[in-house]
């Protein structure tokens, strides 16, 4: 059975600690992973990664994919009250010919001021 | 552009009762997804339509039907409303198919079931 495990639950941190948000998954027929912050509403979407040891940055935010480990890290620098947010892991996976997407249960992050 | 958009933004049925969750997009994408989301249990996909014309059951299908009505639009039924379909529910689209996308999500809509 697919599944996406991320850790930690919940973190709490103070602004400027750097944070690293995990993210395992078993899937068949791995295609990409993707990660996303959701604030109050929907997620927004943050990285896209397909390949193994290629760093995608984002101002503060960095994250890498280790396809051989099955394991992917978010990290977050300088971290800012406005990072407070559900950080959610979704690996695509292809089954006879379609596509769909599954979810771990997200990291909630809050970062105090 | 609107993106994805989702109707009604909350809803709130006696047990029993039917509704239609209506979705659409604008960005001619292939793939339509719906989810629902519940406290500590992260986005459960329900049925996702890869093309136009073709549906297919995700983790969580008892309960709901769906409708791809054409490539715009992916409509949630519940035919006969349940206290644990009480959630937060998802539409979201991506170009899919030959290579890999980023989703773009809706709004969402609350249901409250009674």
């Amino acid at each position: 059975e697919d599944k996406v495990v991320q850790s930690p639950l919940s973190l709490v941190v103070h602004e400027g600690d750097t944070v690293t948000l995990n993210c395992s998954y078993e899937v068949t027929n791995f295609r990409s992973l993707l990660w996303y912050k959701q604030e109050k509403k929907a997620p927004t979407f943050l990285f896209m990664l397909t390949s193994s040891g290629i760093e995608k940055k984002s101002g503060r935010l960095s994250s890498i994919l280790d396809k051989k480990e099955l394991f992917s890290i978010l990290n977050i620098t300088a971290t800012q009250t406005g990072d407070s947010a559900i950080y959610l892991c979704a690996v695509e996976s292809s089954a006879s010919g379609t596509y769909k997407y599954i979810f771990g249960t997200g990291t909630r992050l809050k970062v105090l001021a | 552009n609107a993106g994805v958009t989702q109707t009604p933004k909350f809803q709130v049925l006696k047990t029993g009762q039917s509704m239609t969750l209506q979705c659409a997009q604008d960005m001619n994408h292939n793939s339509m997804y719906w989810y629902r989301q519940d406290p500590g249990m992260g986005l459960r996909l329900i049925y996702y339509s890869a093309s136009e014309g073709t549906t297919d059951k995700g983790e969580v299908p008892n309960g709901y039907n769906v409708s791809r009505l054409n490539k715009r639009e992916f409509s949630l039924r519940l035919e006969s409303a349940a206290p644990s379909q009480t959630s937060v529910y998802f539409c979201a689209s991506s170009e899919g198919a030959v290579s890999s996308y980023e989703q773009y999500f809706g709004p969402g809509t609350r249901l409250t079931v009674t």
